[in-house]
Order: C-alpha cells, then structure tokens, then sequence
C-alpha cells in the first residue's frame, strides 16, 4: 500500500517559534511537494523537491524553508512561525505522471 | 524581462488525438526548463529537461528540449478526457527567480 506519514496530525506552536513537519514516503518516489490549503484559496504550493538534495519554490515560499537529505524525507521548516501561517499542511509525494499521493494533512495553528 | 511564450493558448481536442504543446523562451542562462500540468489544484510536476536533444518520456507524455532553437515541446498521445488541464513550462535559474510560461489551456472532448 501507497504510504505518505506526516508527523504529526495536530500541532499548536507559538510565534516566534521554529516548526519542523516531517514527511516520510514508502514509495521511491523522486518527487515530493509541500502545499498549504486554506479555504477560499484551494491548495498552494510551497516547495517541491525532484531530487535528494534538490528543492525548488513554489509559489509562496516565503517564510518557509525545506529539507531533503534522503529520498524518502521531506522536512518544511518555518524559522520563525507567524499567526499567517496557521493552515493545513499537506506532503504529497509523485513518481511524475500519475498523480500526487498525499499524507493526512498536518493542521497547524499558530497562536 | 525574461519572457517565455507558450502555444497555443488554448486547444480544444477530441479524445484519442495526439497534441504538441510549445514552450519558447528568449534567455540562455537558466539551469533546466520544467514542465506541470494544472487542474484545479496546485501544479504537479511532468517533467526536467536539461540537456538538449534527449527525449524525456513517461506513459503517453514525452518532452524534449531544443537550446539552440530556443523551445521546448510537450508531446501527448493517445489524449484522454483526464489530460485537459491548463499545462505550464517553467525556467529554473537556480535562484529565487521563477519564470512560468504563459500556460495552455488544454480541452479534451469525448
């Protein structure tokens, strides 16, 4: 069976603080992504990643960063999380053609 | 400005037909052209090119990349209803900058 695990399914973090959400992939894929999905705004990504070592931004990378030291882990960073960045994080990882397959979802509330 | 112009802007094809989708640039200095398809959510990614003249391919979608003439193609065979999608080409300059064509929207009649 297909598997993306994000870390965690909740997180409550305050301003200031630094966020790490981990995302693990089961399925050798290259391709990893990180959106954020916020109602009225539909799914945007922040980061995706084709290659171990490889990131590219998306289209609103700002205040993130991301990690991918092994093929199979993708981290999204927030250095220093903002009340704006409360929202549903979602890992999505993609051999190419077929379509992302994505993790539960990480709903973080900044506070 | 760097400036990278796709066509057509739109097409409308049936179901079974095969497409060429064309992404032209004007700038040298980029590190790969990538190719996302579009539906109603975020991008999800095709394909890399960076070398000229070397085939990319998977399933029904195969691309390539031509530095010399300045373009790159997107190929699909065998169309299906779940290709049409708005289909996007994208320079990568290795830094914060991010250049997306001008998108084609692509419509696949049954």
């Amino acid at each position: 069976d297909v598997k993306v695990t994000q870390s965690s399914r909740y997180l409550v973090k305050r301003t200031g603080e630094k966020v790490f959400l981990e995302c693990v992939q089961d399925m050798d894929h290259e391709n990893m992504f990180w959106y954020r999905q916020d109602p009225g705004l539909g799914l945007r990504l922040i980061y995706f990643s084709y290659d171990v070592k490889m990131k590219e931004k998306g289209d609103i990378p700002e205040g993130y960063s991301v990690s991918r030291e092994k093929k199979e882990r993708f981290s999204l960073i927030l250095e220093s999380a903002s009340t704006n960045q409360t929202s549903m994080y979602l890992c999505a990882s993609s051999p190419g053609i077929r379509g992302a397959f994505f993790g539960q979802g990480t709903r973080l509330t900044v506070v | 400005e760097d400036k990278v112009v796709q066509s057509p802007l739109s097409l409308v094809v049936h179901e079974g037909d095969t497409v060429t989708l064309n992404c032209s640039y004007e700038v040298t200095n980029f590190r790969s052209l990538l190719w996302y398809k579009q539906e109603k959510k975020a991008p999800t990614f095709l394909f890399m090119l960076t070398s000229s003249g070397i085939e990319k391919k998977s399933g029904r979608l195969s691309s390539i990349l031509d530095k010399k003439e300045l373009f790159s193609i997107l190929n699909i065979t065998a169309t299906q209803t779940g290709d049409s999608a708005v289909y996007l080409c994208r320079l990568n300059f290795g830094n914060e900058k991010l250049t997306f064509g001008t998108g084609t929207r692509l419509t696949i009649i049954p």
